[in-house]
This record gives C-alpha cells, structure tokens and sequence, in this order.
C-alpha cells in the first residue's frame, strides 16, 4: 500500500507565471483535499475533490483550480501568481465519511519570486 | 468564520517535564484530529477524538475531547527529544456524509531539550 505522493517536492516561480503541483493519492481512497500552510501557520483547507467533482471549497480565489482524475490523482492548478502564494501546498487523502482519517503528502514547497 | 485557537503558540521544555497543549474553539465539530507536523513534510495523524467528553491514550500522549465538542487538549507526560515537532489541532465538519474540510489551528510548536 502506498502513501500519498506529492510533485515536486520544490519549486520556485516568478510572479505572474502559472503553476501545477500533482498529487497521488493513498491506494484506495477516493476523496482529495488541498491545503495551503503559510510559514508559522496551520493549514488552510483550498478545496476537496471526490469522485472528479469539487466538494467543497476554502476560501480561495478562482486562480486557484483542480481537478481529480479517475485513477483518484488530483492536481492543483494556480494562475497569475503573487508573492504570498509562497507556501507549501499539502495534498491529503482520505476514503468519503465523516470522521474519516486525512493522510497527508509530504508537501510540495512554492517559492513566488 | 471558525476558528481553533491553540496555546501555547510555543513551548520549550526540558526532557522529562510534562506538558498541555490546549485547543479551543466557538464552533462544535463532528470530530477533531490531533497532527505532528516536522519540518518540510506533512502532518501525521496522531488521533481522533469524536464524542464529547472522550479520552485517548497513545503511549505517553493524552488527548481529551471537551463535552460540547469544542474543545481539545494533549497532555505529554515524561517529554523525550523525539517529541518535539509542531503539534496541530484539526476540526472536522462536514454535510452530506463527507469529511468536508479540516479547520486547523495555527500549531504549538514543541522543543524538548535532552
């Protein structure tokens, strides 16, 4: 069984370019969520992916999209990037149900330069 | 908006003290998730707590669910170096049957010294 997958680990950009981190869910689980972690701060929920369909969404403006595949991989997508959406972008998978568990990637590093 | 407050915002302590990391909100979740995050990789899952009032045991780590689902703390007995990490609280609520999001807390960020 493997765990949740994320690509690049790194990358920088300059402002105004676009950008698309992947991420490979854990075997098995349907449902994608993508956060966003500013430095010295918890995660901020972006949106959650279930059976290819957005179901639900933080708030986040429309620069930033998705999209999951049938195989459950997900990606995010953001345009016009700004200097604050240097953060590191974190992929969790969970099975759908309330309570389940989130496991999350390792994370992939945006620097907006 | 809801929000997790959780305090303290860090914490240094010696090898052997004990600890409480507490969690506070205004808003109820159907559950909430305690997460030990290391630096440059991605929060790991330590337990979840779903009915009020409940107590966790994982080793020497104590999570406490408070009675109206609002409220969390993580109690670490005997802290080791190993412990050390930042510590996020997660509250999960969800609507038509799906963990809708996760609202994080901005993390206690714990260093045991040996």
């Amino acid at each position: 069984e493997t765990g949740v997958t994320q690509s690049p680990t790194h990358l920088i950009k300059t402002r105004g370019q676009q950008v698309t981190l992947r991420c490979s869910s854990q075997s098995g689980h349907n449902t994608v969520s993508w956060y966003q972690q500013a430095l010295g701060q918890g995660p901020q929920f972006i949106f959650q992916y279930y059976r290819e369909e957005e179901n639900g969404r933080g708030n986040f403006p429309p620069r930033f999209s998705g999209l999951q595949f049938p195989n459950y991989s997900s990606e995010l997508n953001v345009n016009a990037l700004e200097l604050d959406d240097s953060a590191l972008y974190l992929c969790a998978s969970s099975l759908t149900g309330l309570n389940t568990e989130a496991f999350f990637g390792q994370g992939t590093r945006l620097t907006v330069v | 908006t809801q929000l997790l407050e959780q305090s303290p915002q860090f914490l240094s302590i010696q090898e052997g003290e004990n600890l409480t990391v507490y969690c506070n909100s205004s808003s109820v979740f159907s559950s909430l998730q305690w997460y030990r995050q290391e630096p440059g990789e991605g929060p790991v899952l330590l337990v979840t707590v779903v009915t009020g009032g409940e107590v966790k045991k994982l080793k020497r780590l104590t999570f406490q669910f408070g009675d109206a689902r609002k409220d969390s703390s993580l109690h670490i007995t005997a802290a080791q170096p190993g412990d050390t990490g930042l510590y996020l609280c997660a509250g999960a609520r969800g609507s038509g049957g799906s963990n809708y999001k996760l609202t994080f807390g901005k993390g206690t960020l714990l260093t045991v010294n040996p």
